[in-house]
Parts: structure tokens; sequence; C-alpha cells
């Protein structure tokens, strides 16, 4: 089955511009999260979202928001960008069955010039 | 909130040699311990995962090992190959659909031919 797709997987925009990015789970797979990657600074958490309902945030500005769709697609937007938000976001996929097995996407590279 | 402590950061080793990271997680609720790996311009992929009712797991060349009391683990690969060469992160979490995977910032395995 078709993996995690994740789109645009690259973009640039420049400082105060908002930026949406779209994920499309794996069939089946109900969960969807979000991660920033930065080099240095590993995945960090963004949001969870299950069920069109956010799960799980973590400990991002609000000018980081998501959402999720009732085919369980998901997008995340940024707003008023910053230099600081050029990064890989990684979306993944899971199951939800009891467990966090995590399938993620390619990732859409952001440069904020 | 969970706090994954990841190091070294970078380890470069000759082939044939083992290579071991190692990972400290903070909340002692912490049960799923998963590692991915990151090849360059790839999407992280589980590579193992274990949880806390086992204290050690294997497969072929890779093996984790968790310390409950401690609150850490590791992962140990045997006979390192070129393409062992990647970016390893280890993870922690609760468990259970609803709980987010907090991740290590990583180590950069370089394997030496």
């Amino acid at each position: 089955k078709a993996g995690v797709t994740q789109t645009p997987r690259y973009l640039i925009k420049t400082r105060g511009q908002q930026v949406t990015l779209s994920c499309s789970p794996i069939s089946g797979h109900r969960s969807v999260s979000w991660y920033q990657q930065t080099p240095g600074q590993g995945l960090q958490f963004l949001f969870e979202y299950f069920s069109e309902t956010q799960r799980n945030k973590g400990n991002f500005p609000g000018r980081f928001s998501g959402r999720q769709f009732s085919n369980s697609r998901s997008e995340m937007n940024v707003s008023t960008l910053e230099l600081g938000d050029s990064a890989l976001y990684l979306c993944a996929s899971s199951h939800d069955s009891g467990a966090n097995v995590l399938t993620f996407g390619a990732g859409s590279r952001l440069t904020v010039l | 909130g969970e706090n994954v402590e990841q190091h070294p950061s970078t380890l470069s080793v000759q082939e044939g040699d083992s290579a071991v990271i190692k990972c400290t997680y903070s909340d002692s609720a912490s049960n799923y311990f998963p590692w991915y790996k990151q090849e360059l311009g790839k999407r992280p992929q589980l590579i193992i995962d274990i949880r806390s009712n086992v204290g050690e797991k294997k497969d072929q060349r890779i093996a984790v090992t968790l310390n409950k009391t401690a609150k850490h683990f590791s992962l140990h690969i045997t006979e390192t190959q070129p393409e062992d060469s990647a970016v390893y992160f280890c993870a922690a979490s609760r468990g259970g659909g609803s709980e987010k995977l907090v991740f290590g910032k990583g180590m950069k395995l370089t394997v030496n031919p």
C-alpha cells in the first residue's frame, strides 16, 4: 500500500508569509503526527491529530497550527514565518493500535528567506 | 514532560567494529522505546523497538537493551558495514496510541570501509 505522502516536497518563502503543508497518511492510519527537524535539534514534536482532533501538542508558538480531515489527511500551517522556521517538516502516521509505531513521510523542506 | 538525551552525538568506527548508542529518559512511566535510522536525504525508518516488559531484543546485527531502573536504553550494532552509516534516533513514550513519541537529538554514525 502507498506510504505517507507529503506535499510540497520543497518550498521557499519569505519572512512574514504563511505556509500550508499537507500530509496523506497510510490508508487505515488514523493518527497523524508532525515533527520539525533541524540540524542538531533532532525531531521536535509539533502536534498529533486523531479522528480530526488534536490529541497532543508540543512546545511551539501559536503560529504553528494544524488540522485533520475526515479522511485522516492532515495539514499544518505556519503563519508569520521567521528565518528560524527553516526546517524539514516530517509527518508520520500510525494505526493507533496501542503502539506508537510511526511511519514517516519524506518531509517538506521549508526555506525562509 | 518526557526528555530524551542521546549520546554521543557522533561516532566513527571502522567496518567490522561494533557501535553502541546510549539514551536516557526522564519519565519513569515511559514503556515504549523505538530506534529510528535516517540515511542521508531519506526519511526516518523504524529499525527496532523494545517495551518495558523486555530487557533485551535482538534482530540480526542489531540489539537493544533497556534498564528501567537507571532509565536508559542502548542500541548495539555488531559487525558494522558502510550501509550502517546514518543518523540514529532513540525515542520514548508512555505507549498507547494517545501518547506522543519524544525523540533524542540523534547520533551520526560513520562506518569507514
